[in-house]
């Protein structure tokens, strides 16, 4: 069956500082993966998404950026962090009819 | 633009009882919808979902009625549980191929026993 892992869970991190979450995805071969944020109380917003290794797709202009360097791993980073990075981060993979199956989440607060 | 939303952001109700949670959208490209379920802390759970050829669906305890010419989506939850308290959204595909989901804004559903 597949599984799709994120870490770290919890993140706290000074504004100005870098940023790696990471996300892999196993029983599924060749997944569309994405990337979603999800402000307190909110709705989720799509970040990025990737089709293929290599291949990512940005949604929103932002401080943020992903890379996908394995068919199972997808990687949201940041050079230097905002306060308004800050929020609940999820990573999905898409299943045969189009819904998405997503992670636990990483919640990252910026200081 | 087009968006996706909820009517109630907050329902109560008795252990037992029937819960219903409503959702309008408002792209008429969208062809499939989902409901998630979220609890505090976890990533959101696929419960439930339904294309745009069909106006109902029945799950485990759960259905799903899409009318189309409202453009209305509603998840029903039978004899309700302290377990099924949690955030739910819907969500809906815009027609788009690559798996772009949009969210509504998501309903609290709070099961008292």
């Amino acid at each position: 069956s597949q599984t799709i892992h994120q870490w770290p869970a919890t993140l706290v991190q000074p504004v100005g500082s870098p940023l790696s979450l990471e996300c892999t995805v196993e029983g599924t071969s060749n997944p569309n993966l994405y990337w979603y944020r999800q402000a307190a109380g909110r709705g989720l917003q799509l970040l990025f998404y990737s089709v293929g290794i290599g291949q990512i797709s940005s949604e929103v202009p932002q401080n943020l950026s992903a890379s996908r360097p394995q068919d199972r791993q997808f990687i949201l980073s940041s050079k230097k962090l905002l306060l308004s990075d800050s929020g609940f981060y999820l990573c999905a993979w898409r299943g045969q009819d189009g819904e998405l199956f997503f992670g636990e989440g990483s919640r990252l607060t910026v200081l | 633009g087009e968006s996706v939303g909820l009517h109630l952001p907050t329902l109560s109700v008795q252990e037992g009882d029937n819960s219903i949670i409503n959702c309008a959208y408002s792209n008429s490209a969208s062809d499939y919808f989902i409901w998630y379920k979220q609890e505090s802390g976890k990533g959101p759970q696929f419960i439930i979902d339904i294309r745009s050829n069909m106006d109902k669906r029945q799950g485990q305890r759960v259905t799903v009625l899409l009318n189309k010419t409202v453009k209305h989506l509603s998840l029903q939850i039978a004899a309700t549980q302290p377990g099924d308290s949690a955030v739910y959204f819907c969500a809906e595909n815009g027609g788009t191929s690559y798996g772009k989901l949009t969210f509504g804004q998501g309903t609290i559903l709070t099961v008292h026993p």
